[in-house]
């Protein structure tokens, strides 16, 4: 079957330090893999989508970039953190096009 | 562009209480998904509706596609503590993308 991983949990930066999040996928090949971000009591935020290695859309304009270096390996950075990118970050993946989408566990960012 | 709207934006409700909430589009969706996400946890998909009138159950859960196909419904029977989170409807968008509605927040007392 397949799994969604995201690390870490949980991050404290400070306003201006670098990001990276890291979301993996096991069990399925070739998947679509997305990042959203979700602000307290609030819904979901596309921010990045990929359709295959190297292959990224970005969605609103922001402070972040996504990389796909492998085929089931989805990264989100920064280079310098900004006190409004912070919020819950979730990767997800799905088999293609409409397909239900799976969501990982989240991290939690609080920029200080 | 395609919005979803879901109603009501939070339930507060009592343990053994049925909840029904819903979800419509500007636009027909050839396909509806209702997910639930836990307090600090991703959203977890309960049901995938695929065909206009479909009603699917997983567990107490009863989700309907409308035949209107702008539409979509979501009941809960008996509810538990373990059923508090956010319901979050969602369908087809752009190409390989899928539009997430505004989500419903429900509460359940003991």
């Amino acid at each position: 079957s397949q799994t969604i991983h995201q690390w870490p949990a949980t991050l404290v930066q400070p306003v201006g330090s670098p990001l990276s999040l890291e979301c993996t996928v096991e069990g399925t090949s070739n998947p679509n893999l997305y990042w959203y971000r979700q602000a307290a009591g609030r819904g979901l935020q596309l921010l990045f989508y990929s359709v295959g290695i190297g292959q990224i859309s970005s969605e609103v304009p922001q402070n972040l970039s996504a990389s796909r270096p492998q085929d089931r390996q989805f990264i989100l950075s920064s280079k310098k953190l900004l006190l409004s990118d912070s919020g819950f970050y979730l990767c997800a993946w799905s088999a293609g096009g409409h397909q239900p989408q799976h969501f990982g566990d989240g991290t939690r960012l609080s920029i200080l | 562009g395609q919005q979803l709207n879901q109603s009501p934006q939070s339930m507060f409700i009592q343990e053994g209480e049925d909840v029904s909430m819903n979800c419509t589009s500007s636009s027909i969706f050839n396909t509806w998904l209702w997910y639930k996400q836990d307090p600090g946890e991703g959203p977890v998909l309960l049901i995938a509706l695929y065909k206009a009138g479909e009603l699917t159950s997983n567990g107490r859960l009863t989700a309907q596609f409308g035949i209107t196909r702008k539409d979509s419904f979501l009941n809960i029977s008996a509810s538990i503590p373990s059923d508090v989170g956010i319901y979050f409807c969602a369908g087809p968008g752009d190409t390989d993308k899928l539009i997430f509605g505004t989500g419903t927040r429900l509460q359940v007392f003991p």
